[in-house]
């Protein structure tokens, strides 16, 4: 069966970090773009970032750039967010996207469940 | 960033009916625009990618089209199931960007 599964997720307090996971199965992980969504619970979708099947490419929205890391270890078929200096604005259910194709273009088949941030003190 | 208009933000309709939902792009896109369902609770569901292919597994019923700058996703006969809010997303060029949703409820 073809999953995502996301990890990682909670409550932190502004300006901490907090790394997210997503454990890979079912298809070729490495053959394929992968990306992190996120949505306000209640509100619309934000794509966040993107990473090309062999770290070629790599994108974020404007809003996290200089803050958010996106890798992927493709022997442990695994993405990863790495989020610091968190803020309130961040908090949003966070989801693991596989791309149709390996380069940038390429619409979201499969998705994770979400996991949940909320930055709060 | 490519900014993306989706209308209308809601409509009520009945099973049965045929609901359009259009989604225009701030700059050409060629055909890299997709779709996406989502229920509450649940992750979205990609409909259509490529602007016009059905993604395995999905209903008939739903189709899309254009390119470049205009694209619409039809629903041909609204079934119960398919009241939930519907996404557009450009896959063009980062970053990405989705219109702010339609939601299609029951009349």
């Amino acid at each position: 069966e073809v999953q995502l599964v996301e990890s990682g997720g909670g409550l932190v307090q502004p300006g901490r970090s907090l790394r997210l996971s997503c454990a890979a199965s079912g298809f070729t992980f490495d053959d394929y773009a992968m990306h992190w969504v996120r949505q306000v619970p209640g509100k619309g979708l934000e794509w966040v970032s993107g990473i090309t099947w062999r770290n070629g490419t790599i994108g974020y929205v404007d809003s996290v750039k200089g803050r958010f890391t996106i890798s992927r270890d493709n022997a442990k078929n695994s993405l990863y967010l790495q989020m610091n200096s968190l803020r309130a604005e961040d908090t949003a259910f966070y989801y693991c996207a596989k791309s149709r194709y390996s380069y940038v273009q390429g619409a979201f088949d499969i998705w994770g469940q979400g996991t949940m941030v909320t930055v709060s003190s | 960033d490519i900014q993306m208009t989706q209308s209308p933000s809601s409509v009520s309709a009945s099973v049965g009916d045929r609901v359009t939902v259009t989604c225009r792009a701030s700059q050409g896109i060629s055909t890299w625009l997709a779709w996406y369902q989502q229920k509450p609770g649940k992750a979205p569901k990609l409909l259509i990618y490529d602007a016009s292919s059905l993604q395995s597994g999905v209903p008939l019923r739903f189709s899309g089209s254009g390119s470049g700058t205009d694209f619409t996703l039809t629903i041909s006969s609204l079934e119960p199931e398919d009241f939930a809010t519907y996404y557009c997303q450009q896959a063009n060029s980062f970053p990405y960007t989705f219109g702010g949703g339609t939601k299609v409820e029951i009349k």
